[in-house]
This record gives structure tokens, C-alpha cells and sequence, in this order.
């Protein structure tokens, strides 16, 4: 049983490029969560989404930044212009439908991007 | 304030000791509550999950819960060397959603 899919794991964009980061959740897995780790810093979360619905985007930055879940294919975190702060650590974490377990998300193993 | 609050570290204990890590929250409606482990340049890790008062114990950890002091905290017995990692409180405020994390404690096992 596959484990949350990320990719790519390392991504290198110079500054005005558009960066793409994909999410394939666990098997049976139907919520998504996206969020960022800065260096030295903690977890933050960005978006929450289900197939084809976008259910809590409160910790997405107003402008360049969007995410889909379609409903055929992986997740994605899309970042248009990219900037010397967007260079973090994006890890995408899934969940099981609701109920006593239905917030235990698991992380992919991330998508570094460096913009240079 | 913060949402949810942990000991700022790092904590270093001596192998064999117990180790613990200390998480409180200020949403006093949340229903569930994680901690995962982080080593450095790894992903997190979800190593315990809990969802009422009380204690929960696998393998050598142990965490425990209190709504009404809005705390949780991970006891880590007979700690090891492969135990020294970054470990991060989470708090979802619902049975489904976003969880919430602190800024982590940096624990360090010293042979």
C-alpha cells in the first residue's frame, strides 16, 4: 500500500518561473491538506481539499499561489512568479474519510523548491 | 497567543531516561490531537494519536490528554538515540480538517 506520493522532491525555479507540485494520496485516502515548512520554522497549513472541492484555503497567500484535486489525477499546488520567500519545504499530507481517525494525516516525503 | 504551544527546547536527555514533551492549545472545542516525529530534512511522522482525557500508551510512548487544562503531552520511555528528532504537536478542532501545529521541541538522546 502506497504511502503519500510527492513529486517532484526537489525543485529549483529562478525567480518569475511558475513552480508545480504534485499529490497522489494514500489508497483510499480522500482528503488533502497542503502545507509549508520554512527553514527553522513549523508547519503551516495552506489548503484543504477534496475531490474537485476546495474546502478551507485560509492559509493560502491571496495571490500566486492555487491548488486543484481533480477528479481524475493528483493533487495540485500551483505557484506563479515564484520568489526567494516561496524557497520552503511543501509537504502534502492525506486523511481518511470522517470520523474518530478521519484527521490522521500522513505526509508525503515533500517537495523542496528552491528558487534561485 | 498561539494556537497551539510547545516547550520552546531543546530537551536533551540521557539514553534510558524519559523524555517529555509538553503541547498546549487554546481552542478549547478541538477533538483530536497528534504528535509526530520530525528528523532533520524528513517528513513528519504521525507516532500517536489521541482523542479523549486520559492516557494512551504504545510501545514506549505514552501520551495523555486534558480538555479541561487544554494540555497533551508524550512521554517517551527508555529513550534512545534514534529518538532524538524534531516532535510536533498537532490539534484538529474537528473529527475531519486541518490540523494545527506548534513550532515543534528539538529532543537530543546523548549516548
Amino acid at each position: 500500500n502506497a504511502g503519500v506520493m510527492q513529486n517532484p522532491r526537489h525543485l529549483v525555479r529562478r525567480r518569475g518561473q511558475e513552480a508545480r507540485l504534485r499529490c497522489s494520496p494514500m489508497k483510499g485516502h480522500s482528503h488533502v491538506y497542503w502545507y509549508r515548512q520554512l527553514p527553522e520554522e513549523g508547519l503551516k497549513f495552506m489548503v484543504y481539499l477534496q475531490k474537485e472541492n476546495i474546502i478551507d484555503e485560509s492559509g493560502m497567500p491571496k495571490e500566486r499561489f492555487s491548488a486543484e484535486f481533480p477528479k481524475e489525477g493528483p493533487s495540485i499546488l500551483r505557484i506563479q512568479q515564484v520568489v526567494r520567500g516561496d524557497s520552503a519545504a511543501y509537504f502534502c499530507a492525506s486523511s481518511p474519510s470522517q470520523g474518530a481517525s478521519g484527521t490522521e494525516a500522513f505526509f508525503g516525503q515533500g517537495t523542496r523548491l528552491t528558487v534561485v | 497567543q498561539k494556537e497551539v504551544e510547545q516547550n520552546s527546547g531543546p530537551l536533551s536527555v540521557p539514553e534510558g531516561a524519559i523524555a517529555s514533551l509538553n503541547c498546549t492549545y487554546s481552542d478549547r472545542g478541538s477533538q483530536s490531537f497528534f504528535w509526530y516525529r520530525q528528523y532533520s530534512g524528513k517528513s513528519p511522522e504521525l507516532i500517536m494519536s489521541i482523542y479523549s482525557n486520559g492516557d494512551k500508551e504504545d510501545g514506549r510512548f505514552t501520551a495523555q490528554l486534558n480538555k479541561a487544562s487544554q494540555y497533551v503531552s508524550l512521554l517517551i520511555r527508555d529513550s534512545q538515540p534514534s529518538d532524538s528528532a524534531t516532535y510536533l504537536c498537532a490539534v484538529s478542532p474537528t473529527n475531519a480538517g486541518k490540523s494545527t501545529f506548534g513550532d515543534g521541541t528539538t529532543l537530543t538522546v546523548k549516548p
